[in-house]
């Protein structure tokens, strides 16, 4: 079946540590994108990447990194910078990142701070 | 930069009650869309609206776009229990790109009680 793969489902983190979030689709699609999800907040953008080894800021890129090395692969970093990770983390992909394409979405990554 | 309100924040209803969530963009936009997230589960695209005015049906799903294209509404008839999750909308973001970034409300969390 096609779609979008996260990994791990649960993440945690110890201060200080990088964390690398895992997001890999099958849909062939162009774009990609990383959004947090805070309880009772709608979904904030992290980046966005509408082609291979191209990626934008979103909203709230500080403490974040990222690669589009291959076309079905977007990892998210989690930086020692991010002070306030924990957070519910959901990859999205579009077929080429247009505004009036839908989004498909894998099945989140939950990173909280030990 | 560009906000996207939606209310109410959360709705409690009776089985076979009717419930509407709305939603309202600080700038005009070129569409609105819905997703569906079940509690624990993902975004799920709903439907696109484009046009001035535009309803659309979905079973016991109504949505429609607001003439001047700033807000939206679903509205869901007779609910059932399979309608419990958060309900958000989302536009894309102003400055005149095409770029697929979306800007999602905070989300309607619908509760259904048998």
């Amino acid at each position: 079946d096609g779609g979008i793969t996260q990994s791990p489902k649960y993440l945690f983190r110890k201060e200080g540590q990088n964390v690398t979030l895992s997001c890999e689709q099958n849909l062939n699609h162009d774009a990609m994108y990383w959004y947090r999800q805070d309880p009772g907040q709608g979904l904030r953008l992290i980046y966005y990447s509408q082609i291979v080894n191209d990626f934008q800021k979103g909203d709230i890129a500080e403490g974040y990194s990222v690669s589009r090395e291959k076309k079905e692969s977007f990892p998210l970093t989690v930086t020692s910078a991010q002070k306030n990770p924990t957070a519910f983390y959901l990859c999205a992909s579009s077929i080429a990142g247009r505004s009036n394409e839908k989004l498909f979405f894998g099945s989140g990554t939950q990173l909280s701070v030990l | 930069g560009q906000q996207v309100m939606q209310i109410p924040q959360y709705q409690h209803v009776q089985e076979g009650e009717d419930f509407t969530t709305y939603c309202n963009s600080s700038t005009t936009l070129s569409n609105i869309q819905w997703y569906k997230q079940r509690p624990g589960g993902h975004p799920v695209f709903l439907i696109q609206l484009v046009k001035s005015g535009e309803v659309k049906k979905q079973k016991r799903l109504t949505f429609q776009f607001g003439e001047a294209k700033k807000n939206s509404s679903l509205h869901i008839t007779a609910t059932q229990t399979t309608d419990v999750g958060t309900y958000f909308c989302a536009g894309p973001n102003a400055g005149g790109t095409s770029y697929g970034k979306l800007t999602f409300g905070q989300g309607t969390i619908l509760t259904v009680h048998p």
